[in-house]
């Protein structure tokens, strides 16, 4: 069975534009959070998306969307983007939502605002 | 690695020797905690969990101890091996959302 994927795996952006990030979930998995990794911060929670629909959300300013299709796979958008948006983005995915002892990470997209 | 550049504890032990990585956490209403593994050029990867009403759990090579009055975590890796290198981060659900801590990088030492 196919992990996690997520695409592109590394991503260049200059400040003020905006980027869109793919997570395509384990086959069957319904559910998929999105997370961001820093230096500073850690790991923080973004959103949450199960059966189409934003179930959670973390501390995150407006500028910071998803989505998530019919097929379970989900986009996270970020506009006007900041320099402290570099960040390493990882989505998970899971069968149910809140299941985190079966929810897997993708490897995750690189994302440098310059 | 994705860790690279993060200024987190260091442990570093022997090959062989019992590792224990220590976690504070912040909500005492937080009911399950988890233990990660994060290794360079990696997502997490999920270890081991423990719910508010147990002590200790035990997996394969790995014990997890809740203190939940001291709101304190730890993670006993028995026999640490090469392959146990890595970033260790404790999670806990808090109004249904993981809040992680900030991870212990572990080294081993031949």
């Amino acid at each position: 069975k196919a992990g996690v994927t997520q695409t592109p795996r590394y991503l260049i952006k200059t400040r003020g534009q905006q980027v869109t990030l793919s997570c395509s979930p384990i086959s069957g998995h319904r559910s998929v959070s999105w997370y961001q990794q820093t230096p500073g911060q850690g790991l923080q929670f973004l959103f949450e998306y199960f059966s189409e629909t934003q179930r959670n959300k973390g501390n995150f300013p407006g500028r910071f969307s998803g989505r998530q299709f019919s097929n379970s796979r989900s986009e996270m958008n970020v506009s006007t983007l900041e320099l402290g948006d570099s960040a390493l983005y990882l989505c998970a995915s899971s069968f149910a939502s809140g299941s985190y002892n079966e929810q897997f990470f993708g490897p995750g997209t690189r994302l440098t605002v310059l | 690695g994705e860790s690279v550049g993060l200024h987190l504890p260091t442990l570093s032990v022997q090959e062989g020797d019992n590792s224990i990585i220590n976690c504070a956490y912040s909500n005492s209403a937080s009911d399950y905690f988890i233990w990660y593994k994060q290794e360079s050029g990696k997502g997490p990867q999920f270890i081991i969990d423990i719910r508010s009403n147990m002590d200790k759990r035990q997996g394969q090579r790995v014990t997890v101890l809740l203190n939940k009055t001291v709101k304190h975590l730890s993670l006993q890796i028995a026999a640490t091996q090469p392959g146990d290198s890595a970033v260790y981060f404790c999670a806990e659900n808090g109004a249904q959302k993981l809040v992680f801590g900030q991870g212990t990088r572990l080294t081993i030492n031949p």
